[in-house]
């Protein structure tokens, strides 16, 4: 059965430091692997997706991520942390041949100025 | 544009009251869902149409009905709400890219439903 674990719940980087959020994953199929973003009062937005093209998935706003089948995981990563990307952060992993997906709990990252 | 839209935003109702909640999606997508984000934030999906076709229905009180009348369009009815039914919802929608079988989700702004 396809899950996923956020590690953290919440993170707190000072602005201008990297930012890591951790992501483990569980799938019987080579898995479809996505971040989402969640300001304030909004939406869910895209932040990258990985779907067994290349393991190393570039997305918006300056953020990556790394696909590693043998640690089953999937990494969120940034290399210098703004203001605007305090919110919070959602791991999710598509159930292989349906059209369902499983959440993570969530990681807030607070930013500090 | 708007990809995805919700309406209404916010909706306040006391107990035991029946509410609507709409969405539609200009994106010519196959399928949509709605998710329920309770106060911590936990995402969990409720229901999923494809082409007009319920194919998700999640362990969900019988008093939440989907209906999609189209493929654009999947609204939520809620029967006698209860305290307990306070949250976001949110609607999605995604679709199968031609070359790459991606299925990335479309959100909408979500609907913050508080019954008292």
């Amino acid at each position: 059965a396809q899950s996923v674990t956020q590690l953290d719940s919440h993170v707190s980087v000072s602005e201008g430091t990297p930012v890591l959020l951790r992501c483990n994953y569980s799938s019987s199929y080579s898995p479809s692997l996505f971040w989402y973003v969640q300001h304030p009062n909004k939406g869910l937005q895209l932040l990258l997706k990985y779907t067994s093209a290349a393991t190393l998935v570039k997305g918006i706003n300056g953020f990556e991520a790394e696909f590693k089948k043998s640690e089953t995981s999937f990494h969120l990563t940034k290399p210098s942390a703004h203001m605007s990307d305090a919110a919070e952060y959602f791991c999710v992993v598509r159930v292989g041949g349906t059209y369902k997906y499983i959440f993570g709990t969530g990681t807030r990252l607070k930013v500090l100025a | 544009d708007t990809a995805v839209s919700q309406t209404p935003k916010y909706l306040v109702t006391q107990m035991g009251n029946d509410k609507s909640i709409k969405c539609e999606q200009n994106l010519g997508h196959d399928t949509m869902y709605w998710y329920k984000q309770d106060s911590k934030k936990f995402l969990k999906i409720m229901f999923s149409y494809n082409n007009k076709e319920l194919i998700i229905n999640e362990t969900v009180p019988n008093r939440f009905s989907p209906k999609s009348p189209d493929k654009a369009h999947l609204n939520l009815h809620i029967n006698s709400l209860e305290l307990g039914d306070s949250a976001v919802y949110f609607c999605a929608s995604s679709q199968r890219a031609k070359l790459v079988s991606s299925y990335e989700q479309y959100f909408g702004p979500g609907t913050r439903l508080t019954v008292t």
